[in-house]
């Protein structure tokens, strides 16, 4: 089974403060895992992916995430938070066998940056 | 290099109007899959393809009809519309095999 919990569903930050966006995952296969994040009324943008390389991996904007397979966590995040991160943040695992995909998202974290 | 292009971006309709969704990729792509959006319950998957000729049906596929004639395309279309399907529409595609997915803009959909 696959599974991602984001574990919280909303996130307040104060502007120039850091973030930190949780999620934990579960796989029977060697996961992909990314962070998207979505602003209103919008797309899904790619932030960053983890694809088993470097365990930390550093994405657009300022934001970063470390994969502990030991905890089987990829949190996001980012040392000062700006007023443009308010938005949903989306955490994705992907695994691949027998050709094909699965795909699992997490609920969701809506991020407010409070000026 | 366009990507993945869904059309519309918007779209209302009436309770038991049909329609279809496109879904067009330029990354020679086997996979693409179809996903709707729904507060608080991040994306569902509706139907799948793993390449031309061949389609199955996802977590959610009520309601939802798909078919894959070339590589490129991946229309979906409500057979009749219900309120229930009031969602944002996200179509995907990915290599083969591939751990990573590329997704379009969404489509939101409107069922009055």
């Amino acid at each position: 089974a696959q599974s991602v919990t984001q574990l919280d569903s909303h996130v307040s930050v104060s502007e120039g403060t850091p973030v930190l966006l949780r999620c934990n995952y579960s796989s029977s296969y060697s996961p992909s895992l990314f962070w998207y994040v979505q602003h209103p009324n919008k797309g899904l943008q790619l932030l960053l992916k983890y694809t088993s390389a470097a365990t930390l991996v550093k994405g657009i904007n300022g934001f970063e995430a470390e994969f502990k397979k030991s905890e089987t966590s990829f949190h996001l995040t980012k040392p000062s938070a700006h007023m443009s991160d308010a938005a949903e943040y989306f955490c994705v695992v992907i695994t691949a066998s027998g050709g094909y995909q699965k795909v699992t998202f997490g609920t969701g974290t809506k991020l407010q940056v409070i000026p | 290099n366009a990507g993945v292009t869904q059309t519309p971006k918007f779209q209302v309709l009436k309770t038991g109007q049909s329609m279809t969704l496109q879904c067009a990729q330029d990354m020679n792509h086997e996979y693409m899959s179809w996903y709707r959006q729904d507060p608080g319950m991040g994306l569902r998957l509706i139907h799948y393809s793993v390449g031309a000729g061949i389609t199955d049906q996802g977590e959610v596929p009520n309601g939802y009809n798909v078919s894959r004639s070339t590589t490129e395309d991946f229309p979906l279309r409500l057979l009749s519309a219900a309120p229930s399907q009031t969602s944002v529409y996200f179509c995907a595609s990915s290599v083969l095999g591939g751990t990573e997915a590329f997704f379009g803009q969404g489509t939101r959909l409107t069922v009055v």
